[in-house]
């Protein structure tokens, strides 16, 4: 089965520090989105990319946050300077939309990349 | 942006149907209707997906109301391996897909 691959699996850092998440869509997907996971909030939808343009990005912290799509197999999500409140898990999903409006095709989740910022 | 709800819990017996209920009633008439699952350490799974009409596939039934202001999940036989939070998701005419809370089922022996 194919499936979306995020590195590192896990991740502990210091304040401040530079933090990079990587995904790897599945191959001929042309959408990905990246989510944040807490406890608190749940699942927060933080940026969305289709066929490698940034579409929605509203839910991401401008000031230390950003994402983009260097290429169709890679996509990463950065946070500079990190802070403690960034620790989450950070799921990408990816999937195919033909261009309607609405989405009838399934996401398809990684297995998250656990962030840990002290 | 779509709101869903769902309750925040619910509990199944071993082997008996599961009926998840979800409220999307602010969803746009051309958008689908999501489920996904997510089990501990895991990312989301999805399940099942629809428009207007019921639903079935090898893990669930979906079914629509009528006026597609709620649907519901249904597990036919629970299994422990079934036991997660499970999220309903509508797009809101957009590309978002927006996660509520989430029901976290579970599966008594």
């Amino acid at each position: 089965d194919a499936r979306v691959t995020q590195t590192p699996r896990h991740k502990v850092t210091e304040m401040g520090q530079e933090v990079t998440m990587r995904c790897q869509p599945i191959l001929g997907h042309n959408t990905v989105f990246w989510y944040r996971q807490t406890m608190m909030q749940g699942l927060e939808l933080l940026a969305y990319f289709r066929n490698r343009a940034p579409l929605d990005d509203s839910g991401m912290p401008k000031d230390r946050f950003s994402a983009e799509m260097p290429d169709a197999t890679l996509a990463t999500l950065k946070i500079q300077p990190s802070e403690p409140r960034d620790s989450a898990v950070y799921f990408c999903a990816s999937g195919l939309n033909p261009g309607r409006r609405s989405y009838n095709s399934p996401l398809h989740f990684g297995n998250g990349t656990r962030l840990t910022v002290t | 942006d779509a709101k869903t709800t769902q309750p925040n819990s619910m509990e199944s017996n071993e082997e008996e149907p599961v009926h998840l209920p979800c409220n999307h009633s602010t969803i746009s008439g051309t958008d689908y209707i999501h489920w996904y699952r997510q089990l501990p350490s895991q990312g989301p799974e999805y399940v099942i997906h629809g428009l207007t009409s019921n639903v079935n596939n090898r893990m669930a039934s979906l079914a629509i109301a009528e006026d597609r202001k709620s649907s519901t999940l249904i597990l036919h036989r629970a299994t422990l391996r079934d036991a997660a939070v499970y999220y309903c998701t509508g797009g809101s005419g957009t590309y978002k897909y927006i996660f509520g809370t989430g029901t976290r089922l579970k599966v008594l022996a």
